[in-house]
């Protein structure tokens, strides 16, 4: 069975410092990885995936299948990145199963 | 606009009491999901449904029901709704493969006492 492992429940950085939330999977198939957000009494909303190898608000994120990790980073944090962050896993013939880690909290220090 | 929709955004009912939470989308996305959201515990899939008339199990499905009449319309019905249902529930959508990415609805506080 497929399990995403986020170890971080909070994550907190000043201003200005380097992010990095951590992403571990298990899974036996080939992996479609992504990052959801989630603001204060917001809805989810995607951030990015894996296989569009985009940067989105500043952040990146590389698919390591050596280590089976799909770490979020940025190279200097925003007040504004506060918010909850999900690490996500499609599996499923037609990958329509989304396994979400417990999510991490990025709180951002002025 | 493109949204998942769902209604209503709080409710607060006694155990035992049949209740539905609706979401519609208008983007005619096959997929359709439900999930409940728990502190400590993530985002915990419900139900899911690959198109009209084909639902399915997620990973806590004991004690709701869904079901898909219509592309847009995905209800979830707790027959008989018990305080570990307390929850946040959240309604998604996607176009045939997950690849493009949930829009997720606004969520439902459900507090059952």
């Amino acid at each position: 069975a497929q399990r995403v492992t986020q170890p971080e429940k909070l994550l907190s950085v000043f201003k200005g410092a380097p992010v990095e939330l951590k992403c571990n999977y298990s899974y036996s198939g080939s992996p479609e990885l992504f990052w959801y957000v989630q603001y204060s009494r917001q809805r989810l909303q995607l951030l990015l995936r894996h296989i569009s190898r985009e940067s989105i608000k500043g952040f990146t994120a590389d698919l390591n299948k050596g280590e089976t990790s799909f770490h979020l980073k940025k190279p200097f944090a925003q007040e504004e990145d506060s918010a909850m962050y999900y690490c996500a896993l499609a599996s499923g013939a037609g990958s329509y199963q989304l396994t979400f880690g417990k999510g991490t909290k990025l709180s951002v220090i002025p | 606009e493109a949204q998942v929709t769902q209604n209503p955004r709080y409710l607060i009912t006694v155990t035992g009491k049949k209740l539905t939470v609706t979401c519609s989308q208008n983007m005619n996305h096959e997929y359709m999901s439900w999930y409940r959201q728990d502190p400590g515990l993530g985002l915990r899939q419900i139900y899911y449904s690959m198109n009209v008339e084909v639902t399915d199990k997620g990973d806590v499905p004991e004690g709701y029901k869904v079901s898909r009449k219509e592309k847009r319309n995905f209800p979830l019905i707790l027959e008989s709704p018990s305080p570990n249902q307390t929850s946040l529930y959240f309604c998604a959508s996607s176009p045939r493969h997950t690849l493009y990415g949930y829009t997720f609805g606004s969520g439902t506080r459900l507090t059952v006492v």
